[in-house]
């Protein structure tokens, strides 16, 4: 089993500003990958970046990267140069395997750009 | 590229019928999913398949719910009889190759029960 913990329920940045998302995590499991979604207000579910956890290097997107801690269960997303259009929730997923497949959420952080 | 397709976007039906979600993967995908998302509960997995076989239904709530996936470019996810407590927004998602890969959403459809 797994667990995804996002503990901000709500972020507020100024525009062009950089934010930093938190999401903490928790598997049984030695191989598991890690994603960050966006859902706007349109409903729709965007993929914003993943993580494949045997890789020690920080993924990375144009303005988006995260911050993976193996050791402490994090994975932290930071946007850069915040935009008008980065408002919208954001959850954190994990998906373990283990004879298991699905992603798991967390509960996800509702991202607010103030212009 | 078409995406994953659901049908219908929106759904309003009475208590005690039958509602039928349906779902087209990306071609090419080998394994799908269907998510509930409320405000409660958040997002949770229903059930999967892969290779159109049914592989992890412990999620479906009842044996109200039932989901087939009768070949590699359809699926449906059936509740009969609904129930209000069942009004929530229903994702399907597909995906190529193993775990590793990310899954890619439909637009969801918002099941209302009155």
């Amino acid at each position: 089993a797994q667990t995804v913990t996002q503990s901000q329920p709500e972020m507020s940045v100024q525009e062009a500003e950089t934010v930093t998302l938190s999401c903490t995590y928790d598997t049984s499991e030695s191989d598991y990958y890690l994603f960050w979604y966006k859902q706007p207000p349109s409903r729709q579910m965007i993929l914003v970046i993943r993580q494949e956890a045997y890789k020690q290097q920080n993924a990375t997107e144009n303005r988006f990267s995260v911050n993976f801690q193996k050791a402490a269960k994090s994975f932290s997303l930071k946007i850069s140069d915040s935009q008008l259009g980065d408002a919208a929730m954001y959850f954190c997923a994990a998906n373990s395997g283990g004879g298991a497949d699905g992603l798991t959420f967390g509960k996800g952080t509702h991202l607010i750009i103030q212009p | 590229d078409a995406g994953v397709i659901q049908s219908p976007r929106h759904e309003v039906t009475e208590m005690g019928q039958e509602v039928t979600l349906r779902c087209k993967p990306i071609s090419g995908h080998n394994s799908l999913f269907w998510y509930r998302q409320t405000m409660m509960r958040g997002l949770e997995l229903l059930i999967y398949f892969n290779n159109n076989v049914p592989i992890d239904d412990s999620g479906m709530p009842e044996d109200r719910f039932s989901a087939k996936m009768p070949n590699a470019s359809f699926s449906t996810l059936k509740i009969q009889p609904s129930e209000p407590r069942d009004s929530a927004v229903y994702f399907c998602a597909s995906r190529v190759g193993t775990l590793r890969q990310p899954q890619h959403f439909g637009d969801g459809t918002r099941l209302s029960i009155l």
